[in-house]
């Protein structure tokens, strides 16, 4: 069964830089996710994106984060300048041709700020 | 205000036991539902989903889920619990209408004893 698959599957950081979180969707999917799980804390949406451009974002997703398709098959997200509080895992999800499909999740990346 | 809720943060089974975990909502119209588990260290996996007709719905790993609309409730069932059934299970609750994004519970944790 295809899969989302995202790398690293863990990233350590210094605080203030920057990291970029890579996602590869499932291939015929046209709906792509970022999400945030805090440690021992629910998943929380951040954004969503169709179409090369976003289609909703969270009041988390500010100014310091940034999403991008570049090709075909990746999907990233950008975090600039770090934060404690960013430290979380972060999960990529797909869905088919219309957002009501259910979304297909990855195994998610481990963010740790140091 | 539009909310998930699970009740249960922690809940502890024998093995071979039946389980039910609850997810209630709060949403005006009938929402699409979803149930997801999560094992330690992994992603987000689909085990079922309710968009409409039968309420009774048959999910994977022996899971069902009954959607009650009078009780804004989608339980999530097994008859017979299995030790590699221990993990965190997260309802998710997407409006049927408009751009609101998929929206979480806060997850029930599930231990599974001899």
């Amino acid at each position: 069964e295809p899969e989302v698959t995202q790398t690293p599957s863990h990233q350590v950081t210094q605080m203030g830089q920057e990291v970029i979180l890579r996602c590869v969707p499932i291939s015929n999917h046209l709906y792509f996710y970022w999400y945030r799980q805090i440690l021992g804390q629910k998943v929380e949406f951040l954004v969503s994106f169709y179409n090369n451009e976003i289609s909703e974002k969270s009041e988390i997703f500010d100014d310091q984060f940034s999403v991008e398709r570049p090709d075909g098959s990746n999907f990233t997200l950008k975090i600039r300048s770090t934060k404690l509080e960013d430290s979380a895992m972060y999960f990529c999800a797909s869905s088919g041709d219309s957002r009501n499909q259910p979304q297909h999740f990855g195994d998610g990346t481990r963010l740790s700020i140091l | 205000a539009q909310s998930v809720t699970q009740p249960d943060i922690h809940i502890t089974v024998s093995e071979g036991a039946s389980l039910e975990l609850r997810c209630n909502y709060s949403y005006g119209a009938t929402p699409y539902l979803f149930w997801y588990v999560q094992s330690p260290g992994q992603g987000l996996q689909l085990l079922l989903k309710y968009f409409s007709g039968d309420t009774l719905v048959q999910g994977i790993k022996g899971f069902e889920a009954e959607f009650k609309r009078s009780q804004s409730s989608f339980n999530l069932r097994k008859p017979s619990v299995h030790w590699s059934d221990a993990a965190e299970y997260f309802c998710a609750v997407l409006p049927s209408s408009g751009n609101t994004p998929l929206v979480f519970g806060k997850g029930t944790r599930l231990s599974v004893i001899a």
